[in-house]
């Protein structure tokens, strides 16, 4: 099993719609959780940390679920400006250190 | 702009050459990523500093990548003798030192490599 896997896609949404993407990683000693966007050609940017108790940040809504070991995004009435890829990183401490890891990202388009 | 900056933004080298890159972090951060994206993929992680010191290196890293911090502020990713294999945007991030793993990284815009 990979350290950190997402559904490719493509999720070809319309506008409005409400899309979820899930992201699973294998090592039950993660710690931290992020959600990043990344347009075409452009750097990674921060969406969103995950916390346990899950967060919401006006149409975007992030949850953790330690047991099945998965977090995900959700996105309300999507817009045309969403349409990215969205990269989830899975933070794991290790001796003296950690270990930050991307996932391949879930790419988005949503059309009008 | 106080972001991350990178330099060059593209590179176009022939197999064999070195090539090095430069980060320069946002200034108050003293932790430094390195990583490396091919289309497809998400950023595979290649090494970190915190401050000066090279604290972690991935696999990924052979030993004909270097990575330098030397006053903990910017920083040099060199590869020599490039492979075609190199070719691949190289990503830097930055962050601020953090209790626990809570590490939010701000990323520079990329220097994209062309091995010919």
């Amino acid at each position: 099993r990979k350290e950190v896997e997402q559904d490719p896609g493509p999720f070809n949404v319309p506008e409005g719609a409400t899309v979820a993407f899930n992201c699973t990683y294998s090592n039950s000693a993660s710690q931290s959780f992020f959600w990043y966007r990344q347009d075409c050609r452009k750097e990674p940017k921060l969406l969103m940390s995950v916390y346990s108790s899950g967060n919401e940040d006006g149409r975007f809504t992030a949850q953790l679920n330690r047991a099945s070991q998965y977090i995900s995004l959700l996105i309300r009435d999507s817009k045309l400006s969403d349409s990215a890829t969205y990269l989830c990183v899975v933070i794991t401490p290790g001796a003296g250190s950690y270990q930050l890891t991307f996932g391949k990202g879930t790419k988005l388009s949503v059309i009008p | 702009d106080t972001g991350v900056s990178q330099d060059p933004r593209h590179k176009i080298t022939k197999r064999g050459q070195n090539v090095t890159f430069r980060c320069d972090p946002i200034s108050e951060h003293n932790r430094l990523y390195w990583y490396r994206q091919t289309l497809g993929q998400g950023p595979e992680f290649l090494t970190y500093f915190q401050n000066e010191a090279q604290l972690e290196k991935s696999r990924l890293l052979s030993d004909r990548f270097s990575a330098e911090r030397p006053k903990g502020s910017f920083s040099t990713l060199e590869i020599q003798r490039t492979e075609q294999g190199d070719s691949a945007m190289y990503l830097c991030a930055s962050s601020e030192r953090a209790i626990g793993a809570t590490d939010t990284q701000y990323f520079g815009p990329g220097t994209r490599l062309t091995v010919l």
